[in-house]
């Protein structure tokens, strides 16, 4: 991937309810993965979920899920019945050759 | 090892001097990466290798940035006549072959001063 753009620096969301983080990509291969990785204070770097190109399906773990549009390049992550925990920078990572990663979403959790 | 090792965890030096911070990848990972990270930024990629061959280094900022990895496992990023802008964290990352996600360690916070 050669450009990464998340376009919200920051978002808040109510606790329990859902949310969506956008990520769109520029790649020129077509055989490549994605990924949404969280970044709490702690500033670990964790997976929270990843897609192949080649599936059409989205994937999906637990509250979280993916809406990617190949022909658009764009890789949401949406995070439902949102909780405290999930309060961190979010990035959004392409790797076709290399992981390049986006800029990042910083997600606050409202009580 | 069980995860992703850098070390040292927290370097300080003075402008001008040279440091090597080192990563041990997760055993049997064929891909190493390091990125820069500036607080509240995203990692930004500085060079990669499969196995012992360094694969991509566009992301190095100047030829004062260089990295090995000569037997394929661990990896030496160095950077020589350290500046203040220098100053951030650098984090390695491990994976297996391509469609991997990649692992990262704890990364080392680096100060010039």
């Amino acid at each position: 991937a050669q450009t990464v753009t998340q376009s919200q620096p920051e978002m808040s969301v109510q606790e329990a309810e859902t949310v969506t983080l956008s990520c769109t990509y520029d790649t020129s291969e077509s055989d490549y993965y994605l990924f949404w990785y969280k970044q709490p204070p702690s500033r670990q770097m964790i997976l929270v979920i990843r897609q192949e190109a080649y599936k059409q399906q989205n994937a999906t773990e637990n509250r979280f899920s993916v809406n990617f549009q190949k022909a658009a390049k764009s890789f949401s992550l949406k995070i439902s019945d949102s909780q405290l925990g999930d309060a961190a920078m979010y990035f959004c990572a392409p790797r076709d050759d290399k992981i390049i990663f986006g800029k990042g979403t910083r997600l606050h959790i409202l009580p | 090892g069980a995860g992703v090792s850098q070390s040292p965890r927290y370097k300080v030096t003075k402008r001008g001097q040279d440091v090597a911070l080192r990563c041990d990848p997760i055993s049997g990972h064929v891909s190493l990466y390091w990125y820069r990270q500036a607080l509240g930024q995203g990692p930004e990629f500085l060079t990669y290798f499969n196995y012992e061959a360094q694969q991509d280094k566009s992301g190095l900022p100047n030829d004062r940035f260089s990295a090995e990895r000569p037997e394929g496992s661990i990896s030496t990023l160095t950077i020589q006549r350290t500046e203040q802008r220098d100053s951030a964290m650098y984090r390695c990352a491990s994976s297996q072959w391509s469609g991997t996600e990649a692992f990262f360690g704890q990364g080392t916070r680096l100060t010039v001063v």
